[in-house]
């Protein structure tokens, strides 16, 4: 079975802190994705991976930024967190082209 | 770009009822998937239907690619089906329809 797994299912955190949030996959899969999801504007993707060190805006990156530096591992990062980022955030992989397999979701409040 | 609708946005039925939900894209597309995401969150790979039909026990789904739309169907509905489903289309990049939220009542 496909496996990702992201490192917290509930975090808190402070205005202007700098958060991590941690995605790894087993799959060998190229692209990796982050999405935001809430109330009434559904999944919005953040940003995406589909190689190494490669990275593409989607279409709400500002006050984002994404590191992948290994193949299995993708990590959003909010460099001074805001509490219009208070959400819910998902991780998924895919090889390319291909189906979607989600982590469980991180649930991010920013306070 | 290209649009994703989900209908209804809320359906609440009666345990044992059966549903339709659909997804309209307003263009050709690649491929099409339904995930359900449970009311803790997860979400949770149900059909990857580019065209045609697929069933997986209480759950079928249709892809009609030339008319533009997909349907998911529950039948004997179920308490655990509760949540939201979703419907995702990949053409330059996957594009999620807003959902349909699910209520079982027992």
């Amino acid at each position: 079975d496909v496996k990702v797994t992201q490192s917290s299912r509930y975090l808190v955190k402070r205005t202007g802190e700098k958060v991590f949030l941690e995605c790894v996959q087993d799959m060998d899969h190229e692209n990796m994705f982050w999405y935001r999801q809430d109330p009434g504007l559904g999944l919005r993707l953040i940003y995406f991976s589909y190689d190494v060190k490669m990275k593409e805006k989607g279409d709400i990156p500002e006050g984002y930024s994404v590191s992948r530096e290994k193949k299995e591992r993708f990590s959003l990062i909010l460099e001074s967190a805001s509490t219009n980022q208070t959400s819910m955030y998902l991780c998924a992989s895919s090889p390319p082209g291909a189906i979607q397999y989600f982590g469980a979701g991180t649930r991010l409040s920013v306070l | 770009g290209i649009q994703v609708e989900q209908s209804p946005p809320d359906l609440i039925l009666q345990e044992g009822a059966n549903s339709t939900l659909r997804c309209n894209f307003s263009d050709s597309v690649n491929n099409l998937q339904w995930f359900h995401q449970n009311p803790w969150g997860q979400l949770i790979n149900l059909f990857y239907i580019p065209s045609g039909t697929k069933q997986n026990g209480r759950l079928s789904a249709t892809t009609v690619a030339t008319e533009r739309y997909s349907l998911l169907y529950i039948s004997s509905s179920q308490t655990t089906d509760s949540g939201v489903y979703f419907c995702a289309v990949n053409y330059d990049k996957i594009i999620f329809g807003k959902g349909t939220r699910l209520h079982i009542l027992p």
